[in-house]
């Protein structure tokens, strides 16, 4: 069984019209993350959750929001895309205990194309 | 800042071989290190998690080092098959939370 789900697996959006890609999982993890990966280049960490706390990378464009309604549930935001951000992007859970992380399950992506 | 760095970052081997793959990274004080397979136009797949209090990991043909001191791991494929062609990523766990990953290993088996 599917234990990080990602939806929709493709999506197709305009330049500057708004998307949101879904993460959902069934671990009960306490964090969640948001990685972007572009072709032949490792994940990129966007931001995670810990628990209800946003934790932002300094790197991350302002385009780029997030949300988490429940432990379940976690959607990534993009506001006005670029073609920049035509990109694989990555959701993943861990289970952070003591302040030590332990694996980190992957879901098998969202591919974004942007037009 | 931890940097990660993988070598080679492309192999080729025929079928059976027993190959390694190493990962190096800057900063010893990582909390855990994870390494996982990615197949084209797909999520990552954990393969092994090595705490740092630990030295190595083994699942099946598989079987991961960690030599904090020296800032390395190493990925030991035994009897490879052709289906263990894919990208293999080493990521160093730090601030408990935070997964800083290397650029990858391109493997290919050759049946």
């Amino acid at each position: 069984d599917a234990m990080v789900i990602q939806n929709p697996r493709y999506q197709v959006t305009q330049f500057g019209k708004p998307v949101t890609l879904s993460c959902s999982q069934t671990l009960n993890h306490n964090v969640m993350y948001w990685y972007q990966q572009k072709s032949s280049q490792a994940p990129k960490l966007l931001f995670h959750y810990y628990d209800k706390d946003f934790n932002n990378e300094a790197d991350t464009p302002d385009n780029f929001q997030s949300r988490r309604p429940n432990t379940s549930f976690c959607f990534l935001d993009i506001r006005s895309p670029g073609l920049g951000d035509a990109a694989m992007y990555l959701c993943a859970t861990s289970r952070v205990v003591a302040g030590i992380g332990e694996t980190q399950y992957f879901g098998p992506g969202t591919r974004l194309l942007v037009l | 800042k931890q940097e990660v760095t993988q070598i080679p970052a492309a192999l080729s081997v025929p079928e059976g071989e027993n190959l390694v793959l190493n990962c190096s990274f800057t900063d010893s004080a990582i909390y855990n290190l994870q390494w996982f397979r990615q197949d084209p136009g797909k999520g990552l797949t954990s393969l092994l998690l090595i705490q740092s209090s630990q030295r190595e990991q083994t699942s099946g043909r598989l079987n991961a080092s960690l030599d904090k001191s020296s800032g390395r791991s190493t990925l030991y494929i035994a009897a490879s098959q052709p289906g263990d062609s894919a990208t293999y990523l080493c990521a160093v766990i730090q601030g408990a939370q935070k997964l800083v990953f290397g650029q990858g290993t391109r493997l290919t088996i050759n049946p």
